[in-house]
């Protein structure tokens, strides 16, 4: 596709569950990047890929959030045991690049996960 | 580190007047820094990026912005606004080198008929 898809747009989930959401970047884009918006705040980064391995994990909040992109294209993101404070729009961007100038992120429509 | 100030969560124009949306940043190094803008359900858009070539920046839709080192400002503006432009518009630096992003925490923007 043209952007960066994110599937699925809304998620409602209930305390405790587990959910799974993902990202489908822009063709030939190497660099994948997941952002967590909660209300009324900005983006804030979660976690960082470069081709299939996590170059960066130290925006995630705990270890029941993990993130995998096997064959460096797809990007899934996993939360365990989920808590109503992981309600949020997560978003997830995706570059031709890293670094600086060259470092225009692409980002897609969002997640919007709900835990009741 | 590096952080981003927007210094008004909300702002409203008539349309047709000028708009001005405030940023102030703080990074230890040369940062770029970036406009998006985000309508409702859908993605952030770039509206555009200072990387130390020239100060002003011209961005689509007719928006503007100018760095200001001394004042270490990042402030968006627009001659006129149409109704189009109603919209959270989010400041962002990015350390040079770096790949994460930092957001401000967003400025809405109304327009008035």
């Amino acid at each position: 596709g043209a952007g960066v898809s994110q599937t699925p747009s809304n998620k409602v989930t209930e305390k405790g569950k587990y959910v799974e959401l993902r990202c489908d970047p822009i063709s030939g884009h190497t660099a994948l990047y997941w952002y967590r918006q909660s209300l009324g705040q900005g983006p804030e980064f979660l976690i960082y890929f470069q081709g299939t391995g996590a170059a960066d994990d130290s925006g995630l909040p705990n270890d029941r959030f993990f993130a995998v992109r096997p064959e460096g294209s797809v990007s899934t993101l996993k939360i365990q045991r989920t808590e109503r404070g992981d309600s949020a729009v997560y978003l997830c961007a995706s570059s031709l690049t890293t670094g600086g100038a060259k470092n225009i992120q692409y980002f897609g429509a969002g997640t919007r996960l709900s835990v009741l | 580190a590096q952080s981003v100030t927007q210094l008004d969560s909300h702002v409203s124009v008539s349309e047709g007047t000028p708009v001005l949306l405030r940023c102030n940043y703080s990074s230890s190094y040369s940062p770029s820094l970036f406009w998006y803008v985000q309508h409702p359900n859908k993605g952030l858009q770039l509206l555009l990026k200072y990387t130390s070539a020239a100060t002003l920046v011209k961005g689509i839709n007719g928006f503007e912005a100018e760095f200001k080192k001394s004042e270490t400002s990042f402030h968006l503006t627009k001659p006129s606004a149409h109704m189009s432009d109603a919209a959270e518009y989010f400041c962002v630096v990015n350390r040079a080198g770096s790949y994460q992003l930092t957001f401000g925490k967003g400025t809405k923007l109304s327009v008035i008929p």
